[in-house]
């Protein structure tokens, strides 16, 4: 079975610091991880995703993520946190060698708040 | 394109009273799902279908049930509500061809149920 892990409910940095919201994974095969972005009253946005090659990935709005396999984590950071960053982060993976290849499984979501 | 599509947007029922939430897609994506987020628990998986014709369960799957007769339209029906069933939920779609594809999901249709 897969699972994501989110280990912190919420994260308040200030504006202009870096953030880092953590994310680590167990899946029996190889993971394909992915993060997105909730903001208020809407649905989930596609930030980035890690397939295969590079560790370091970009995606949207400045985000990057680092997979680390050894430590089966992939958390995403930002050099320089805005305001309009405070949303609620989700983390999800999917093993692509698994009988649930086709399934994406989520966590349970990092409240970001960016302090002004 | 319109992407992926939800309504009602929001939705109270009493008791015992069916539904069914819309969820279409404009993409030709062949994989569609339906996920219910609560507070605390992130998103999860109620089913899921990987073409017309086919659906299966995923972790969530009792009290609902799924039926995918096009490409572009999978509906999700509550056959007798239960206040457990409050939530917002949420319709999602990607390609298959390559398994690396992010999803894309609707609005959500947020659910009370009395």
């Amino acid at each position: 079975a897969q699972s994501v892990a989110q280990p912190e409910d919420q994260v308040n940095v200030a504006e202009g610091n870096p953030l880092t919201v953590k994310c680590t994974y167990s899946v029996s095969g190889n993971p394909y991880l992915f993060w997105y972005v909730q903001y208020p009253n809407r649905g989930l946005q596609f930030l980035l995703k890690y397939i295969t090659g590079d560790n370091l990935v970009k995606g949207s709005y400045g985000f990057e993520a680092e997979f680390n396999k050894s430590q089966t984590s992939f958390h995403l950071k930002k050099p320089s946190a805005l305001v309009s960053d405070s949303a609620l982060y989700f983390c999800a993976v999917r093993d692509i060698t698994g009988a649930g290849s086709y399934q994406l499984t989520f966590g349970k979501g990092t409240k970001l708040s960016v302090i002004p | 394109n319109a992407g992926v599509t939800q309504t009602p947007k929001f939705q109270v029922l009493k008791t015992g009273q069916s539904m069914t939430l819309q969820c279409a897609q404009d993409m030709n994506h062949e994989y569609m799902s339906w996920y219910r987020q609560d507070p605390g628990m992130g998103l999860r998986l109620i089913h899921y279908s990987v073409g017309a014709g086919i659906t299966d369960q995923g972790e969530v799957p009792n009290g609902y049930n799924v039926s995918r007769s096009t490409t572009e339209d999978f509906p999700l029906r509550l056959l007798s509500a239960a206040p457990s069933q409050t939530s917002v939920y949420f319709c999602a779609s990607r390609t298959t061809g390559t398994a690396g594809n992010e999803q894309f999901f609707g609005p959500g249709t947020r659910l009370t149920v009395l």
